[in-house]
């Protein structure tokens, strides 16, 4: 059973700093990942989407790498700010045809000014 | 596009009585889901559809709980009867596609709190 783990589950930060969160799974057969924001009593907001074939992917300032092999993703934020205060999530989808997005825990992210 | 749409954003109810959580997704988009969210358990999957048809509910947690999907344009997800551990936001999300496979447009949520 795939399982999705983000560490940490808080981070501080001043702003302008640059920043990775981490993202982990356990199987590494896997479709796509993706990393989403969720801002307090909100919904989740997809941020990026990358497939299995794929390295990396980039908008902005986010630029998301994925390592299939080691089971691992890595979101960078470049030159963060308060507005970058949120939980971020990772998601991966399984090969198998008919599974779902299986979601980490997330991590809280708080950019002071 | 209006995204999707939940309803209602919030309901508070006494145990053992019916609850049930409605969900627009966005038009055109075939895939369907419905997610719960604490702060224990984090983002769980309970049940998607594909074509309005229910691909997985192996996360349903009971038979208390139910989902529907009778077009493609509305869902509801049922609980009855409610219990307080059932308190948590449901999120509805959906996506063009097979199931996974494209980017997931998450509803708001419905906050459900059982007394």
């Amino acid at each position: 059973k795939q399982e999705v783990t983000q560490i940490p589950a808080a981070l501080s930060v001043p702003e302008g700093e640059n920043l990775v969160l981490n993202c982990s799974f356990t199987d590494s057969a896997i479709y796509n990942l993706q990393w989403f924001r969720q801002d307090p009593g909100k919904g989740l907001t997809s941020l990026l989407l990358i497939q299995s074939s794929q390295r990396e992917q980039t908008s902005g300032r986010l630029n998301a790498s994925l390592d299939k092999s080691s089971g691992r993703s890595t979101l960078y934020i470049a030159a963060s700010q308060p507005g970058d205060s949120a939980t971020y999530l990772c998601a991966v989808k399984g090969n198998q045809a008919g599974t779902a997005l299986i979601f980490g825990k997330g991590t809280t992210l708080s950019v002071s000014s | 596009d209006a995204g999707v749409i939940q309803s209602p954003r919030h309901e508070v109810t006494e145990m053992g009585q019916e609850v049930t959580l409605r969900c627009k997704p966005i038009s055109g988009h075939n895939s369907l889901f419905w997610y719960r969210q604490t702060m224990m358990r984090g983002l769980e999957l309970l049940i998607y559809f594909n074509n309005n048809v229910p691909i997985d509910d192996s996360g349903m947690p009971e038979d208390r709980f139910s989902a529907k999907m009778p077009n493609a344009s509305f869902s509801t997800l049922k609980i009855q009867p409610s219990e307080p551990r059932d308190s948590a936001v449901y999120f509805c999300a959906s996506s063009l596609g097979t199931p996974g496979t494209g980017e997931l447009f998450f509803g708001e949520g419905s906050r459900l709190t059982v007394l």
